[in-house]
């Protein structure tokens, strides 16, 4: 499979402030998503992005394929930008065809 | 917009009780996905479909679990005899198309405490 790791795993900012989110991955991959799983427990896509940058809002997400790497920017942050985030990966070959691989997710609190 | 969507959001069983879930995907998604997270986890696979075969199951589906998508629409994953380490929360996900790189969208979960 493909292994997932997401850095840092908690990140405490006070509002307004700026972050970097970061995901390496052991493999390449056709599909990389980046999702915010709110405190209800749902997953909300943010992101899908196996290359290149894209932007949406005060997020945007840049992947690296060659490199097996991804970020994910947070500008101006919100208290309701705090929960966890998680990177996810699919893999382009065999067996990592199938399923989302995930990673241990970055908890973000933002105080105001 | 119809997302995707499961039933129950929650369930509290006595272990040793089966419990059911569903799920409906989003319309036309002919790839569905189940996933188990616990506490301070990310989300585990535990299968997939693509319409109604089952092409993948992780070895975390144990004989207890069982999942079917009869029809290539809803699917459905039982657990039987459940034990308290199956608490968790249950996702649900659907993609379009096959081995390309379509964005998954997940529902809501079911969350299921075993006391």
């Amino acid at each position: 499979g493909i292994q997932v790791e997401q850095s840092p795993p908690d990140l405490i900012l006070q509002e307004g402030a700026n972050s970097t989110l970061r995901c390496n991955f052991s493999d390449s991959v056709n599909n990389l998503q980046w999702f915010h799983q709110n405190p209800w427990g749902q997953l909300i896509n943010l992101f899908y992005i196996p290359s290149g940058t894209k932007q949406n809002g005060r997020l945007s997400a840049t992947t690296v394929a060659t490199e097996r790497y991804s970020l994910l920017y947070i500008s101006s942050s919100q208290t309701t930008d705090s929960g966890v985030y998680f990177c996810a990966a699919r893999g382009d070959r065999g067996s990592t065809l199938g399923r989302l691989y995930f990673g241990r997710g970055t908890q973000l609190t933002v105080w105001p | 917009d119809t997302g995707v969507s499961q039933d129950p959001r929650h369930k509290i069983t006595k272990r040793g009780q089966n419990v059911t879930f569903r799920c409906d995907p989003i319309s036309e998604h002919n790839r569905l996905y189940w996933y188990r997270q616990t506490l301070g986890q990310g989300p585990e696979f535990l299968t997939y479909f693509q319409n109604e075969a089952q092409l993948e199951k992780s070895r975390l589906l144990s004989d207890r679990f069982s999942a079917e998508r009869p029809k290539g629409s809803f699917s459905t994953l039982e657990i039987q005899r459940t034990e308290q380490g199956d608490s968790a929360m249950y996702l649900c996900a659907s993609s379009l198309g096959s081995f390309s790189g379509n964005t998954i969208y997940f529902g809501e979960g079911s969350w299921l405490t075993v006391v």
